[in-house]
């Protein structure tokens, strides 16, 4: 089946900077992979995915590039803000079927300082 | 609108005990789902659900835990003869189809303590 690993576990950055989270996926079927935001004590929220048939998508200040040949993804934070400090879960799934289960990677702590 | 609600959003209990953990997903969302989360630990998925019934079980961790479903709305996860490495966030998510590329909502999850 489908494996995710995620690097790293923990990062810390300055307030300003970037923080870029990688993640490998094992299963080369995988099609969609969506980043999730969990804030201390509360539920992970969907904060943007990507399709495999794109290379790159953005939304303000967090994209993701996915490279289907090496099958990694990566979420990127530019000019990060104390409140971007939460869990960060890449996961990957095959859309469709019976395979459609998120697997998600075991996460990163990112801690931003201001 | 209401989000995916979880109840009790905590429980303690003593090990050997069998606990009940519910979860309401979103209106009209067919798919639900159960996850497992240890300290430090991603989201382990558990089972699945399309409507009422479960296509998928293998990410139960063993015939201890079952799950159902019922009217396509409520689901329960029913741990049996609780064991202390069972401690850990059970959270539900719903969507509104199978389809992976919907969404998932995650409800606030349930904290398990197995003394």
């Amino acid at each position: 089946g489908e494996n995710v690993e995620q690097h790293p576990s923990t990062l810390s950055v300055q307030e300003g900077d970037s923080a870029v989270i990688k993640c490998t996926y094992s299963d080369s079927a995988s099609n969609y992979f969506p980043w999730y935001k969990q804030e201390l004590g509360k539920r992970p929220q969907l904060i943007i995915d990507i399709r495999s048939n794109v290379g790159e998508k953005k939304d303000q200040r967090i994209a993701v590039t996915l490279n289907k040949t090496a099958k990694h993804f990566s979420l990127h934070i530019t000019e990060t803000q104390p409140e971007d400090s939460a869990v960060y879960f890449c996961a990957a799934s095959i859309n469709g079927g019976s395979q459609g289960n998120l697997i998600f990677g075991k996460g990163t702590k990112l801690s931003v300082k201001p | 609108g209401a989000g995916v609600s979880q109840s009790p959003s905590n429980k303690v209990t003593e090990k050997g005990k069998d606990v009940e953990l519910r979860c309401d997903p979103i209106s009209g969302h067919t798919a639900l789902y159960w996850y497992r989360q240890s300290l430090g630990q991603g989201l382990e998925f558990l089972i699945y659900f399309q409507g009422n019934s479960a296509p998928d079980k293998s990410g139960l961790p063993s015939d201890r835990f079952s799950a159902e479903r019922t009217g396509g709305s409520v689901s329960t996860l029913t741990i049996q003869r609780t064991q202390q490495e069972d401690s850990a966030v059970y959270l539900c998510a719903s969507s509104y189809t199978r389809d992976s590329y919907n969404e998932q909502f995650f409800g606030p999850g349930t904290r398990l303590t197995v003394l």
